[in-house]
């Protein structure tokens, strides 16, 4: 079984001021990785996805994430965020070879402040 | 190219009533998966409907029944309503490729409140 842990339910940042958001996972089997973005009112959306390769990934609105098989983590960044990035963050997970049943994390409330 | 659409938007139901969610997949997509997100929680798998058959369930009573129709939509019913039920149902579509990945596109959500 998985389970995907996001280790903070809020993130408060300033417009233009850096952002992570921690991800880590746990799982007995390979898995692949994912962050979705929900703006209020409407379903999820894919920022990005691991699949395999170059552990660094890149994704939509200037987001990346890396993969660190060692700390089963999947953190999220952006160098510099805008008021339109204010929305919920979900970190989640789905087997390799698998009906590609998503595991999400609880979620993580990024807040970007003027 | 219309995207994956869900009905009804919002739905008031009272305990012990049953309810049907309906969704849409899109376009080119054959495969229908089923989410409950609850008030400030990440969604939870309910199950998976390809080819008109249950193919994955996640841990969710028997209260929760699914269908696909030739046309690859699918409708979520559940039956003797609990407040509990009381979420955010979020259909995914995909297409079943050769390959394992497939990526699942959102609906908007069917919000529930259980009275």
């Amino acid at each position: 079984a998985q389970s995907v842990t996001q280790l903070d339910s809020q993130v408060p940042v300033f417009e233009e001021a850096p952002v992570e958001l921690r991800c880590n996972y746990s799982s007995s089997v390979s898995v692949y990785l994912f962050w979705y973005v929900q703006y209020p009112n409407q379903g999820l959306q894919l920022l990005l996805k691991y699949l395999s390769g170059s552990t660094l990934v890149k994704g939509i609105n200037g987001f990346e994430a890396e993969f660190n098989k060692s700390q089963t983590s999947f953190h999220l960044r952006k160098p510099s965020v805008h008021i339109s990035d204010t929305a919920e963050y979900f970190c989640a997970v789905s087997e390799t070879g698998g009906y590609n049943k998503l595991i999400f994390g609880a979620g993580t409330r990024l807040a970007v402040h003027p | 190219d219309a995207g994956v659409t869900q009905s009804p938007t919002h739905l008031i139901k009272t305990r012990g009533q049953q309810v049907t969610l309906r969704c849409s997949p899109k376009s080119g997509h054959d495969t229908v998966s089923w989410y409950q997100q609850a008030l400030g929680q990440g969604p939870q798998f309910i199950f998976q409907y390809y080819e008109e058959e249950e193919r994955q369930r996640g841990n969710f009573p028997d209260r929760f029944s699914g269908h696909q129709f030739p046309n690859y939509s699918s409708e979520l019913n559940v039956n003797a309503l609990l407040l509990g039920d009381s979420a955010l149902y979020l259909c995914a579509s995909s297409f079943l490729a050769g390959s394992s990945y497939n990526e699942q596109f959102f609906g908007p959500g069917t919000r529930l409140t259980v009275l």
